[in-house]
Formats: structure tokens, sequence, C-alpha cells
């Protein structure tokens, strides 16, 4: 069973676009929406994150747009640069008995062409 | 964050064998977890490690398998028992500082099974 379910699978993109990727949830208890970047050989690393009580959030050149009622949460990345290049995996939890565990998609590969 | 190593970083093991992964993290922290990342794909929660109690393992992953030990608030170790070679993968260890869901991963550890 697939809580998280993300597109695309791959995405490629020309230097100084914008790169977006989509999460959909089923599970209305998650309470918590993580986006981590891994390079090959790394492990992931938490880019960016929101709550359900927010509909977007940015940090530099990255956002995360969340619309609580299609149950759906995305990544815009502006001015994507080759060093963007990575898997990206959005993630989703709920506070379980304090111990809050990550479901993650299945992720997205980005390639940023110079 | 955390500053989080894990040891070994790869290895190479003969099928039957038994592998101890060790994770040490910077700071106190009392929840942790282990992950598996089969090559290619995303990350699967193995158990749950939080010092003072039983982990608690997800379904598919059994106890007798892959053995976790947490000896105190900075460390923990998980034993690959009785290894094939469908358990070539990374394994990944992350923790939960705050309890607020930022987990914040290790960088891997990379297990060929031959």
């Amino acid at each position: 069973q697939q809580q998280v379910k993300q597109s695309p699978q791959s995405l490629i993109v020309q230097k100084g676009g914008i790169s977006i990727i989509n999460c959909a949830y089923e599970n209305t208890a998650f309470d918590y929406f993580p986006w981590y970047q891994q390079f090959p050989g790394k492990g992931p690393a938490l880019l960016i994150a929101i709550r359900p009580d927010v509909s977007e959030k940015k940090e530099g050149r990255f956002t995360i747009s969340f619309n609580k009622s299609a149950k759906q949460f995305s990544l815009h990345i502006m001015d994507s640069q080759p060093g963007d290049s990575a898997t990206y995996f959005c993630a989703a939890s709920m506070s379980q008995g304090g111990s809050e565990k990550l479901v993650f998609g299945k992720g997205t590969k980005l390639t940023v062409n110079p | 964050s955390a500053v989080i190593s894990q040891k070994p970083s790869r290895d190479i093991c003969q099928r039957g064998t038994s592998l101890t992964i060790q994770c040490q993290v910077d700071s106190q922290v009392t929840m942790m977890f282990w992950y598996r990342q089969q090559p290619g794909q995303s990350l699967t929660l193995i158990a749950t490690a939080n010092q003072g109690s039983e982990a608690t393992y997800e379904s598919g992953f059994v106890i007798d398998k892959f053995p976790i030990s947490r000896p105190n608030l900075t460390f923990s170790t998980l034993t690959v028992s009785n290894m094939s070679p469908e358990d070539s993968s990374i394994y990944l260890c992350s923790v939960d500082r705050t309890g607020a869901g930022e987990q914040f991963f290790g960088p891997g550890t990379r297990l060929t099974v031959l």
C-alpha cells in the first residue's frame, strides 16, 4: 500500500527553468510533509518541510505548495541549476505515540542541463 | 541538524554471514530510525529504536533478521543476519532530535551480498 504517490519519476529541466515535483497522500492523519534531496552515494538531506496549517513555504529557490483539500503537495525549484541534479523524495508522517515515522514517495530523479 | 556517522560506509559480504552496522550521533537523541534503500529505490523503514525500550519493527521486518541495539542516547547498531543477495541495499540511520518529525540521516552503509 503506497501512502505517498510521487510524480514524475524523472524530470529534465534546462538551467534557469522551474522544476516541479508533485506528491499526493491518502492518510488525512499525516501532519508533516518534508522533502529530501539525495545525491548519489549520500544520505538524504532534509531540504524543506511544511505542516498543514500553511499553504506555502519558501526557502530560497525552494517552495512547497500544499493543498489540504486535494491531499497534494509539491516542490518548486526556481532558477534550477546543474547542482540541483539529484533525486528528490517527498515524505509524510503523523504523530504516533510520540514517534513520527516517515513514509516516502518513490522519488524523482532531476537532471538540470547546463 | 545533527552530525551522524555510520560504520562501515560499505562492505561486501558472503551469503549466510552477518554484518553489524553502527550509527553514532554527535548529541543525545531519543528517537533513532533504521531504513533500507534498495538500489534505485525509495526508503523503507525497518524499525524505530528508542533508548530504553525494545525496537519497534515495521511489517515485513523481524528481529531475528535485523536485531537492533540502542545502548545509549548517541549510539545504535543494526545487524543484518544470515544475509542473502536480496539484502544488498543501502542501510541508513536517522534521528529525530525534537520529536517534531524532522529526521536527519546518516551517510548510509552500502551493503553488497555475494
